[in-house]
């Protein structure tokens, strides 16, 4: 089975603009986590969704925002960037909503000059 | 609130070495599970286990072992036998299944192994 992909895996962007990134789930998991992970504040819960609803969101403003799709890829959207969202985004996904080991893609690390 | 502490930042040990690592959490709630990640420089995090609120057995995978013990909050991970290819930082997490049920992670710790 493929693992969790994510696109693009490098990305530049300047303040003020806004980014979409995407995540590809393993063939088969419904629900998709995005996780933002710094050096200062560690790794992050951005939010969950599952069969396109939004289950969970963290502690993020209202500038990070997300969707999923019915083929259960999903994209997260940060719009207005500023400076302190460069950062790692890692999706993961998992079989369903129970507790269970979520995969991890190998995240997208954005720059915000 | 739900909070992981891994105490230890970084972790040097030589090859063959024993070496463990603390995890100590905080949660209110009676189910939740703990899990524990690896993540290699190349960046992708790598899942390694997963142990729920009411099995406390201890558990061991090769070289791998992990300690639960909830009148401690504890889920420590020991590596027996270090291998150069287990430097990486490794996360503790944990699961509850409140109504915002998440995945919160500690702030990890970096194991670097040398010859």
């Amino acid at each position: 089975k493929a693992g969790v992909t994510q696109t693009p895996r490098y990305l530049i962007k300047t303040r003020g603009q806004q980014v979409t990134l995407s995540c590809s789930p393993i063939s088969g998991h419904r629900s998709v986590s995005w996780y933002q992970q710094t050096p200062g504040q560690g790794l992050q819960f951005l939010f969950e969704y599952f069969s396109e609803t939004q289950r969970n969101k963290g502690n993020f403003p209202g500038r990070f925002s997300g969707r999923q799709f019915s083929n259960s890829r999903s994209e997260m959207n940060v719009s207005t960037l500023e400076l302190g969202d460069s950062a790692l985004y890692l999706c993961a996904s998992s079989p369903g909503l129970e507790p269970y080991e979520q995969y991890f893609g190998p995240g997208t690390r954005l720059t915000v000059t | 609130a739900q909070k992981v502490t891994q105490a230890q930042t970084e972790i040097s040990v030589v090859e063959k070495e024993d070496v463990t690592l603390d995890c100590v959490y905080e949660t209110r709630d009676t189910t939740y599970y703990l899990f524990w990640y690896k993540q290699p420089p190349s960046g992708e995090l790598v899942f390694l286990i997963r142990r729920n609120s009411f099995d406390e057995q201890n558990e061991i995978s090769g070289r791998y072992s992990w300690n639960f013990q909830k009148s401690t909050s504890s889920f420590n991970f020991t590596i027996t036998a270090s291998q150069v290819v287990d430097s990486a930082v490794y996360f503790c997490a944990l699961f509850y299944t409140g109504t915002a049920s998440k995945l919160t992670f500690g702030t990890g710790t970096r194991l670097q192994v040398t010859l």
